[in-house]
């Protein structure tokens, strides 16, 4: 069962547009959410992450949108560029487990057309 | 800044033989998390480390096992390898005794098993 549901599967935008990647969660525990990027054959690098004592979050680019209520957040991608193109996965944890293991979620390929 | 470090980067065995991945962590991080990657999936936890100690356990095979050493640095040993074992082994740091949930990716060892 996956703990963590991400849509879409795969979206193409053109360069400049925003593309909005979803995520949901169950588990009212999880209270850490990251956004990590990875390029084909390497490994992840953390975007961005937040904490759900917020409801968004930005650096440079990358917005995180967090509705605790709805146990829903989203990546949006500001003006975004071919460089861009990669697979971005949500993950959440949370401190109840001690060690922070991060569940992932299916990922989104995104390809940002020139 | 000092990234993960991971050796070997690729590493080709034959089906029943055994396989040592190593993990260099962030200098002053004092958690190691593993993950296994197949091919179009997400990372999956395998096991963690805090401080030379196992912290949590996955998804991870009897026939693996892990530890940490004193320099930190930590190693995943692979026992009776099978053709579906072939994937990207990840490690990952933080530094979750400071409570600091962030974690970081290695570049990943990508083990292909025939």
């Amino acid at each position: 069962q996956q703990q963590v549901k991400q849509s879409p599967q795969s979206l193409i935008v053109q360069k400049g547009g925003i593309p909005i990647i979803n995520c949901a969660y169950e588990n009212t525990a999880f209270d850490y959410f990251p956004w990590y990027q990875q390029f084909p054959g390497k490994g992840p690098a953390l975007l961005i992450a937040i904490r759900p004592d917020v409801s968004e979050k930005k650096e440079g680019r990358f917005t995180i949108s967090f509705n605790k209520s709805a146990k829903q957040f989203s990546l949006h991608i500001m003006d975004s560029q071919p460089g861009d193109s990669a697979t971005y996965f949500c993950a959440a944890s949370g401190s109840w487990t001690g060690f922070q293991k991060l569940v992932f979620g299916t990922g989104t390929r995104l390809l940002v057309s020139p | 800044a000092a990234g993960v470090i991971q050796s070997p980067r690729h590493l080709i065995k034959e089906k029943r033989e055994t396989a040592t991945l190593k993990c260099y962590p962030i200098p002053r991080h004092d958690t190691v998390y593993w993950y296994q990657q197949g091919p179009g999936q997400d990372p999956q936890f395998l096991i963690s480390f805090y401080e030379k100690m196992q912290s949590d356990k996955g998804s991870i095979p009897d026939r693996f096992s892990a530890q940490q050493f004193s320099d930190y640095h930590s190693e995943l040993n692979m026992s009776s390898l099978e053709l579906g074992d072939s994937a990207l082994y990840f490690c990952a740091s933080s530094s979750a005794g400071t409570g600091a949930y962030e974690q970081y990716f290695g570049p990943g060892t990508r083990l292909t098993v025939t």
